[in-house]
């Protein structure tokens, strides 16, 4: 069985600036998947972005980076310049490869709120 | 991109009472999930909706209290039993398309409260 971890419950950031959300997993498998998700109060979970275990280069979609170091199976989302609309909660999960499609485990969750 | 309809959206229920949610998907997918988020809290995986067959449940889940079905490819319900106020969370549907068996897909969540 999996385990992720997200230590910070709640983060704040001033609009335009950039701030660094943390995930820690623990896992046997060599194959397998990493993600982020946000969850607007809206309640709609929408992937933010995704990374390969098997990749080494970090993925980047538009202002949303992630630090993967999978020696130390850390995964951290970085955003850049900050918007209003990021405020929500963000959730890190893994999904195991082979036939683990999309059964996901989520980590607690972040709250984070952008500041004008 | 697919369109994913999780109906209700929200409901105000009974103690005691049942309550179906249905997800339904406008194009075939490869597997179905519910999940439940209780109140401030994170996703559990309470069963995969399975077509045509019994759901496989997570440990803590069980089919008496979440009876799940799966007709087709596109459609699965999940039926909350004897509600208690303990049931009160977020349900959602979840998708995994045979173009991508990597990447999961939501509907808007069922907001439950039970009284």
């Amino acid at each position: 069985a999996q385990t992720v971890t997200q230590s910070q419950p709640e983060m704040s950031v001033q609009e335009a600036e950039t701030v660094t959300l943390s995930c820690t997993y623990d896992t046997s498998e060599n194959n397998y998947y990493l993600f982020w998700y946000k969850q607007p109060p809206s309640r709609q979970m929408i992937l933010v972005i995704r990374q390969e275990a098997y990749k080494q280069q970090n993925a980047t979609e538009n202002r949303f980076s992630v630090n993967f170091q999978k020696a130390a199976k850390s995964f951290s989302l970085k955003i850049s310049d900050s918007q209003l609309g990021d405020t929500a909660m963000y959730f890190c999960a893994f999904l195991a490869g082979g036939t683990s499609y999309g059964k996901l485990t989520f980590g607690q969750g972040t709250i984070l709120t952008v500041h004008p | 991109s697919a369109v994913i309809s999780q109906k209700p959206s929200r409901d105000i229920c009974q103690r005691g009472t049942s309550l179906t949610i249905q997800c339904q998907v406008d194009s075939q997918v490869t597997m179905m999930f519910w999940y439940r988020q209780q109140p401030g809290q994170s996703l559990t995986l309470i069963a995969t909706a399975n077509q045509g067959s019994e759901a496989t449940y997570e440990s803590g889940f069980v089919i008496d209290k979440f009876p799940i079905s799966r007709p087709n490819l596109t459609f699965s319900t999940l039926t909350v039993s004897n509600m208690s106020p303990e049931d009160s969370s977020i349900y959602l549907c979840s998708v995994v398309f045979r173009r991508s068996n990597t990447e999961a897909f939501f509907g808007q969540g069922t907001r439950l409260t039970v009284v």
